[in-house]
């Protein structure tokens, strides 16, 4: 059965950092391209990062390009997001998504989703 | 504002059929880019619910079905039950952002 557990989210003020994680099992981790999914309060889903296989690529969206970066340990089957420069405007619940495919950091579709982890940016 | 447009509610009676569109554009759906359905219910992880347009996962039942044509696509729900009730959202990539995008939802209610 494959289960993506995020973790890491909290309360942080504006402009610190943050890092999540999410730990993968159930599948072949290194076959796969992740993602980072978010939904603010009240909001829909926005796609955040993606990252392929083997990490020789990844994308972000506009609104965190520069301020966030994502990675893989495909040795320990984990996923992370290193959030700085942290913004009011990126609290939100945090999912972790599993790729259909293993080549695309902006996304195919998502087959397979963790119940998130939550990020509150506040003073 | 989010690039794929989705009705914010859609409602409908047990045992009733309702649609839920996503229109895009020619930076999205408009260029054959395939559209895809999460259902999200509260507290728990969303779940994929319709692949490359039409396709169901194993384990979604036949009463979801996913159609699409031109610059849009639609989830159709027949014999709505209870459970059903939940927020539903299409996604698709965009060309110009360079981006999965998605559609911002639309919540269903079983009345």
């Amino acid at each position: 059965e494959v289960q993506l557990v995020e973790s890491g989210g909290g309360l942080v003020q504006p402009g610190r950092s943050l890092r999540l994680s999410c730990a993968a099992s159930g599948f072949t981790f290194n076959d796969y391209a992740m993602h980072w999914v978010r939904q603010a309060p009240g909001k829909g889903l926005e796609w955040v990062a993606g990252i392929v296989w083997n990490s020789g690529s990844s994308a972000y969206a506009d609104s965190v390009k520069g301020r966030f970066t994502i990675s893989r340990d495909n040795a320990k089957n984990y996923l992370y997001l290193q959030m700085n420069s942290l913004r009011p405007e990126d609290m939100a619940l945090y999912f972790c998504a599993k790729d259909v495919g293993t080549y695309d950091s902006s996304g195919t579709y998502f087959d397979h989703w963790g119940q998130g982890t939550l990020v509150t940016v506040a003073s | 504002q989010s690039v794929l447009t989705q009705p914010p509610s859609v409602s409908g009676a047990p045992g009733q059929r309702v649609t839920i569109s996503c229109t895009g554009n020619s930076s999205n759906i408009g260029v054959g880019y395939d559209v895809h359905w999460y259902q999200l219910l509260p507290g728990t992880a969303p779940k994929l619910l319709i692949y490359r347009n039409n396709i169901r996962p194993s384990g979604v039942p036949d009463r979801f079905s996913g159609s699409k044509s031109a610059t849009s696509a639609s989830l159709a729900i027949t014999g709505l039950q209870a459970e059903d009730e939940a927020d539903y959202y299409c996604q698709s990539y965009d060309t110009r952002l360079s981006a999965s995008v998605f559609g911002g939802g639309t919540k269903l209610t079983v009345l």
